[in-house]
């Protein structure tokens, strides 16, 4: 298996554009998982979902941060509109059954 | 002061002793736990776990114990290479709630 997929790898945008990050959990896995990283407040759980449904969402930061899993093997999650303060390396994990979960290699976000 | 930012633990010790790494969590529910290292530029990496029924778990190199009458999990790391250094992760998690909470990390940084 390829493991999680994240689509982009880097990003820079400009302040007031929407931004989108993409991921594919590993195949056969219930639960996803988005997370931002930064120097500033460490790993944070944004939203995750089982089975496709999202469960938890108190993570998620304001409005303008959006997650969908249209299906059980590719999540997105939206930035509109970005603001400097949402540069960080974001990541997806997938796991079985809530236990060990795999993270892919992150997507650097930079708002300029 | 204004915060800059978390300052992580750090760790440094000389290759080929043992590391040992520490972790104070929060939830006395929580009934598993799992360290995770996290190499530059790379997510976070499943390393061991252990459930609450036990107080001791051994891997390739490494030992996780538990005390939770102190709510405290150590890593112990042996014989130490170049390759531990990383950033490690405690996560303590509750079956039912689907979901881990990680704590800060601490940086381990082997001298060669």
């Amino acid at each position: 298996d390829a493991g999680v997929i994240q689509s982009p790898r880097h990003e820079v945008t400009e302040m007031g554009q929407e931004v989108t990050l993409r991921c594919k959990p590993i195949s056969g896995h219930n639960s996803l998982f988005w997370y931002r990283q930064t120097m500033m407040r460490g790993l944070e759980l944004l939203i995750y979902f089982n089975n496709n449904v999202p469960i938890d969402d108190s993570g998620m930061p304001e409005d303008r941060f959006s997650a969908k899993m249209p299906n059980a093997s590719f999540s997105t999650l939206k930035i509109q509109p970005s603001e400097p303060r949402d540069s960080a390396v974001y990541f997806c994990a997938s796991s079985l059954a809530f236990y060990e979960q795999f993270f892919g290699p992150g997507t650097r976000l930079t708002v300029l | 002061g204004e915060s800059v930012g978390l300052h992580l633990p750090t760790l440094s010790v000389q290759e080929g002793d043992n590391s040992i790494i520490n972790c104070a969590y929060s939830n006395s529910a929580s009934d598993y736990f799992i360290w995770y290292k996290q190499e530059s530029g790379k997510g976070p990496q499943f390393i061991i776990d252990i459930r609450s029924n036990m107080d001791k778990r051994q891997g390739q190199r490494v030992t996780v114990l538990l005390n939770k009458t102190v709510k405290h999990l150590s890593l112990q790391i042996a014989a130490t290479q170049p390759g531990d250094s990383a950033v490690y992760f405690c996560a303590e998690g509750l079956t039912n709630a689907g979901k881990s909470t990680f704590g800060d990390g601490t940086t381990l940084t082997v001298k060669p």
